[in-house]
């Protein structure tokens, strides 16, 4: 079974500040995807970033970047310039694929990290 | 317009009333999934389907059925709600494919549901 784990039920950062979220999961499968997602006030789910398990550069999508550290079995998310805007619940999720590529479907989700941006 | 759509999108029902969600998408997206959200869990499956004859059960499917009408349709019911359901729910959508290509998932705005 996979298990994603977010140990930090809340954090505060300082507008133009950078953050780090952390994330660590488990999983026996050698083939995966890891994503994080932000979740406004409002409620919808809002795609960030992916790294997949065979990716061997760290994934960027404009401010955030992902820290993937295979090894540990990690993959936080870094937020830089931080912006008021970006106080939300942010989740980190898994989902694994079978040992010919195909995934199976499942997301598994961490409980996730509630970000405060002071300014 | 968005590509996944739920209805309805807030919902106050009473202990044992059958309630039915539905999520309709516009991706062409064969692979469909219902999450429930509830605080301090994260999110769970209930059900996924990978095509239209295709129906899973997820993590936490007691209390739960689906049906999948179309491609693009596919409806969570509670046949008869108890107020332990009262959650956040979320329909997404999956491509087939390759890496991020199939493992992304698309998520409607989600329905908050209240049993009482």
């Amino acid at each position: 079974a996979q298990k994603i784990t977010q140990t930090q039920p809340g954090m505060f950062v300082q507008e133009k500040e950078a953050v780090t979220l952390d994330c660590t999961y488990d999983t026996s499968d050698q083939s995966y995807g890891l994503f994080w997602y932000k979740q406004p006030s409002s409620g919808e789910m809002i795609f960030l970033i992916y790294q997949g398990s065979y990716d061997e550069q760290n994934a960027t999508e404009g401010r955030y970047s992902l820290n993937f550290q295979k090894a540990r079995k990690s993959a936080n998310l870094v937020i830089s310039a931080s912006q008021l805007g970006d106080s939300a619940m942010y989740f980190c999720a898994m989902m694994v694929r079978d040992a010919g590529g195909t995934s199976y479907g499942k997301l598994t989700f961490g409980q996730g990290t509630i970000l405060t941006v002071h300014p | 317009d968005a590509d996944v759509t739920q209805t309805p999108r807030n919902r106050i029902t009473k202990t044992g009333k059958r309630i039915m969600l539905e999520c309709s998408q516009t991706k062409g997206h064969d692979r469909m999934y219902w999450y429930r959200q509830d605080p301090g869990l994260g999110l769970r499956l209930i059900y996924y389907s990978f095509d239209v004859k295709d129906i899973n059960k997820g993590e936490i499917s007691d209390g739960y059925s689906v049906s999948r009408q179309a491609q693009a349709k596919f409806s969570l019911s509670l046949e008869s709600a108890i107020p332990n359901q009262t959650a956040l729910y979320f329909c997404a959508t999956s491509d087939f494919g390759q890496g991020q290509d199939e493992d992304e998932q698309f998520f409607g705005p989600g329905t908050r549901l209240t049993v009482l």
